[in-house]
């Protein structure tokens, strides 16, 4: 079974730009995270989709990032415009669907974005 | 709202040799998960184990397990027989038993093991 891809796995740019970043998760998961971790800390969640509905994006920043998941598969993450504080590693995890019972998440390698 | 504190940031154990890693979380909940997940320098974070706080039994996967404390809000990790492999950032999560699924990690603890 394929894991979660992310795409793509690094990106350098300068503060003031845009950039996007792509999640693939896994076949058939319904629900989908990204989190953001910065340098010496735990990742923390930006945003969940439930198929393409949003169930949290209370820690989006939505004055600079958005989020969308369209036909519930495929989720990008974009960031406009970028700050030097954005700086970070963005986390894409899947799991199989949301509920009261145990779901696992399974994370992707993640992307590294440095903001110059 | 729930946190989880790890408060060593780095670790080191002889290779073969027995670690203990701690972690202590807050929340008003009474039902709840908590995991313990391994990130590689590679970056894909992966589950190590989990522990449902209605378990008064401990959880083990192998050479890992835990000891978890209800009471005290207190869940640490024992690796035995460490091999080079486990070499890695663990973090330390909790996620409610109902509702959102999220999870909520603490700040992690860098792992080396010394061969």
């Amino acid at each position: 079974e394929a894991g979660v891809a992310q795409s793509p796995r690094y990106k350098i740019i300068e503060k003031r730009q845009s950039v996007a970043f792509w999640c693939n998760p896994i076949s058939g998961h319904a629900t989908l995270y990204w989190y953001q971790q910065i340098l010496g800390q735990g990742p923390k969640l930006l945003i969940q989709f439930q198929n393409n509905g949003v169930v949290d994006d209370s820690q989006l920043p939505k004055d600079r990032f958005s989020a969308e998941r369209l036909k519930g598969v495929d989720s990008t993450l974009k960031i406009q415009p970028a700050k030097l504080e954005d700086s970070a590693v963005y986390l894409c995890a899947s799991s199989s669907l949301a509920g009261h019972s145990y779901n696992e998440q399974f994370f992707g390698p993640g992307t590294r974005l440095t903001v110059l | 709202a729930q946190t989880v504190t790890q408060s060593q940031p780095e670790m080191s154990v002889q290779e073969a040799e027995t670690v203990t890693l701690s972690c202590t979380y807050d929340t008003s909940e009474s039902d709840y998960y908590l995991f313990w997940y391994k990130q590689p320098p590679s970056r894909q974070m992966i589950l190590v184990i989990r522990q449902e706080a209605y378990k008064q039994q401990n959880a083990t996967e192998n050479r890992f397990s835990v000891n978890f404390q209800k009471a005290a809000k207190s869940f640490s990790l024992k690796i035995s027989d460490s091999q080079l492999g486990d070499a890695a950032m663990y973090f330390c999560a909790y996620r409610s038993f109902f509702g959102n699924e999220k999870l909520t990690f603490g700040t992690g603890t860098r792992l080396t093991i010394i061969p």
